[in-house]
């Protein structure tokens, strides 16, 4: 089962920052963040992932919460291209075990 | 991604037929991965395959079968006794276990 929540689905402005929220209340002290996102049709394509220290890379920002049990992921500049469906999932590192919840489907508006 | 390929994109069957989904990738990545996914529906984990010749069980992978001959080639053989095979079928692999790098998909259709 995922152990993650998301949104079932947000809108947000072009241009604007998209913040996209993930509780993982049972997170483990081994188990990494990873965010994915899915554009219709397509495979799922990597974005970000983090253990406890905020990360930052050419796609997004990924902000976790001190006592990680949430995280946000911002996309600081969203574009039309970044509709999609965005997946948080909590895994070990070095585990095998990905779990897909049904994501949030992001929208970005022109 | 571009280093995994999945053919077809698109591949219709009659219902009773076994028919094998192909998956490669030349990202010299150890484990690979089968999911299924059904519409408005996350992904579910069929197999996965650590190391060639092993590979284990998902969550789903009743009227499934794999091998893992090669590194680089992960087949999946949805059988007849899947009772519900119509899907979007996904592959994936990973160098080290960690972060996954998707092929573009098969979708199946059974008539």
């Amino acid at each position: 089962d995922a152990k993650t929540t998301q949104p079932t689905s947000m809108d947000c402005a072009e241009g604007r920052a998209a913040n996209l929220p993930c509780n993982h209340s049972t997170i483990s002290g081994n188990e990494y963040v990873y965010w994915y996102r899915q554009i219709h049709s397509q495979g799922p394509q990597y974005i970000i992932h983090g253990l406890k220290n905020n990360e930052t890379n050419e796609m997004a920002s990924l902000i976790i919460t001190e006592d990680r049990k949430s995280s946000t992921l911002i996309l600081p500049h969203a574009t039309l291209r970044d509709t999609a469906v965005y997946y948080c999932i909590v895994s070990p590192h070095t585990g095998n075990q990905f779990y897909f919840g049904t994501g949030t489907s992001l929208t970005v508006i022109p | 991604d571009g280093g995994i390929t999945q053919s077809p994109k698109y591949l219709f069957r009659k219902e009773g037929q076994n028919v094998t989904l192909s998956c490669e990738q030349n990202l010299n990545h150890d484990a690979m991965y089968w999911y299924r996914q059904d519409p408005g529906q996350g992904l579910r984990l069929i197999y996965y395959s650590q190391i060639v010749n092993d590979f284990q069980k998902g969550d789903i992978a009743e009227g499934y079968s794999v091998s893992r001959e090669k590194k680089e080639s992960f087949p999946l053989t949805v059988t007849s006794a899947q009772k519900n095979p119509t899907a979007f079928y996904l592959c994936a692999s990973s160098i080290d276990d960690s972060e996954q790098f998707f092929g573009p998909g098969t979708r199946l259709t059974v008539l």
